[in-house]
């Protein structure tokens, strides 16, 4: 079956330094859809990017990602981490074209900025 | 415009009771999912309708869990006699149409004891 993969459970970072979330996924599908959702405290998960488009970048919120179709990978990047940014934030694949809204979630990782 | 509503917020049962989780998706919203996220997991989809019939149960635990959407507005999530390995967030989403971006409530944290 699908899967998704985010290795990095816990990140800690500096305030204006640069944030990278690792995320590849697994599906036997070529129509992967992968998005990336954030939860803040508090709060519902909410949709941060999604992408279907391979090597295209998306941006959202300062946040960007590209998906890689050949090395199966949708990285999450920020140049610059704010406090604001502290968070959960998933990576998650739907392999039927999005079209079910059936999505398979990463585990997460909870990000911590400090100054 | 209001956002999905679940409650309760919180629940504690011993094992062997039963609980229910109430969803209310975003108004004209046609598709509602239900996720299972244990602690320190991403969410688990268990089941998820179009109006109020069933696409995909597969993942229910079908001797303990069930779940309806009678009118195909609210939904309701229930557990018939709880275990310990039920401890989790549940999770109710809403969609308009089999869209990709999917809509959030905030939760329902259950602890069994």
């Amino acid at each position: 079956g699908d899967s998704v993969t985010q290795k990095e459970g816990l990140v800690t970072l500096t305030e204006g330094l640069p944030v990278m979330l690792n995320c590849t996924y697994q599906t036997i599908y070529s129509n992967a859809f992968l998005f990336w959702y954030v939860h803040y405290l508090n709060e519902s998960p909410r949709l941060l990017l999604k992408s279907s488009t391979d090597n295209k970048r998306t941006e959202h919120q300062g946040f960007h990602a590209t998906l890689h179709k050949s090395s199966s990978s949708f990285h999450l990047q920020k140049s610059s981490a704010q406090l604001s940014d502290s968070a959960l934030y998933y990576c998650a694949l739907s392999d039927t074209g999005g079209l079910s809204g059936k999505l398979t979630f990463g585990e997460g990782t909870q990000v911590t900025v400090i100054s | 415009e209001a956002g999905v509503t679940q409650s309760p917020r919180y629940a504690v049962l011993q094992e062997g009771q039963a609980v229910s989780f109430w969803c209310d998706p975003i108004s004209g919203h046609d598709t509602l999912y239900w996720y299972q996220q244990p602690r320190d997991q991403g969410p688990q989809l268990l089941v998820y309708f179009r109006d109020e019939a069933v696409i995909d149960n597969s993942q229910l635990p079908s001797d303990r869990f069930s779940a309806v959407r009678p009118k195909g507005t609210n939904s309701t999530l229930k557990i018939q006699s709880a275990k310990q390995g039920d401890t989790a967030t549940y999770l109710c989403a809403s969609s308009w149409g089999f869209a990709e971006t999917l809509y959030f409530g905030s939760g329902t944290r259950l602890t069994v004891l």
